[in-house]
């Protein structure tokens, strides 16, 4: 059964710092991974999608890597700002099966 | 991308009756929908699976008699809670994929916050 790992749980660093969020998976057979936003209260934004035969994905601050074989991937944000809070969700799938989700990432930027 | 639609975006109702929330794949059509659930500060965790035209596929430890799925159409999936009870509260959120764009990535719904009183 697939599990996914976010490390850490939480992360609070001030304006301006470049920060990398982690996510690891134990079956590596993957279709898709997907990084998402989350809001307090609301529902997910996608980020980032990074196909099996993908290495990173980058859209704007944000780059995403995957290494399949070694079961993981990192989320980079450059350059933090305060309105980068959120709780940060990895999740990977298989071929036409739903997304797996791990528990996410909570980051707190401060100004 | 595509469009996934969910209604009400909030429902609170009383202890004992039924809530239905619709989930609609605004333009495509989804043979196959995924149903989440979110309970406070905790991350989303797979319901069951609707396949459009059969039966819905339940995740361990989830009632079938209880989340009732209907998925009668290609663009409409319906979750109905049965018999609400204040534990049911949470967040209920939908998922599809538009095999038209072939990357196989899922989109999601607004998500539908349910409170049982």
């Amino acid at each position: 059964k697939q599990e996914v790992t976010q490390i850490p749980a939480a992360l609070s660093v001030p304006e301006g710092e470049n920060l990398v969020l982690n996510c690891s998976f134990t079956d590596s057979a993957i279709y898709n991974l997907q990084w998402f936003r989350q809001d307090p209260g609301k529902g997910l934004t996608s980020l980032l999608l990074i196909q099996s035969s993908q290495r990173e994905q980058t859209s704007g601050r944000l780059n995403a890597s995957l290494d399949k074989s070694s079961g993981r991937s990192t989320l980079y944000i450059a350059a933090s700002q305060p309105g980068d809070s959120a709780t940060y969700l990895c999740a990977v799938n298989q071929a036409g099966t739903a997304l797996i989700f791990g528990k996410g990432t909570t980051l707190s930027v401060s100004s | 991308g595509a469009v996934v639609s969910q209604h009400p975006s909030r429902v609170i109702c009383k202890s004992g009756t039924s809530v239905k929330i619709e989930c609609r794949s605004l333009d495509f059509q989804a043979t196959t929908m995924f149903w989440y659930r979110q309970f406070p500060k905790q991350s989303l965790m797979l319901m069951a699976t609707s396949n459009e035209g059969s039966k819905a596929t339940y995740e361990q430890g989830v009632e079938k008699d209880k989340f009732l799925i209907n998925h009668a159409s290609l663009t409409l999936s319906t979750l109905t809670v049965t018999s609400a009870h204040p534990e049911d509260s949470s967040f209920y959120i939908c998922s599809a994929a538009d095999r038209g764009l072939g990357t196989g990535e899922l989109f999601f719904g607004e998500g539908s916050r349910l409170t049982v009183l």
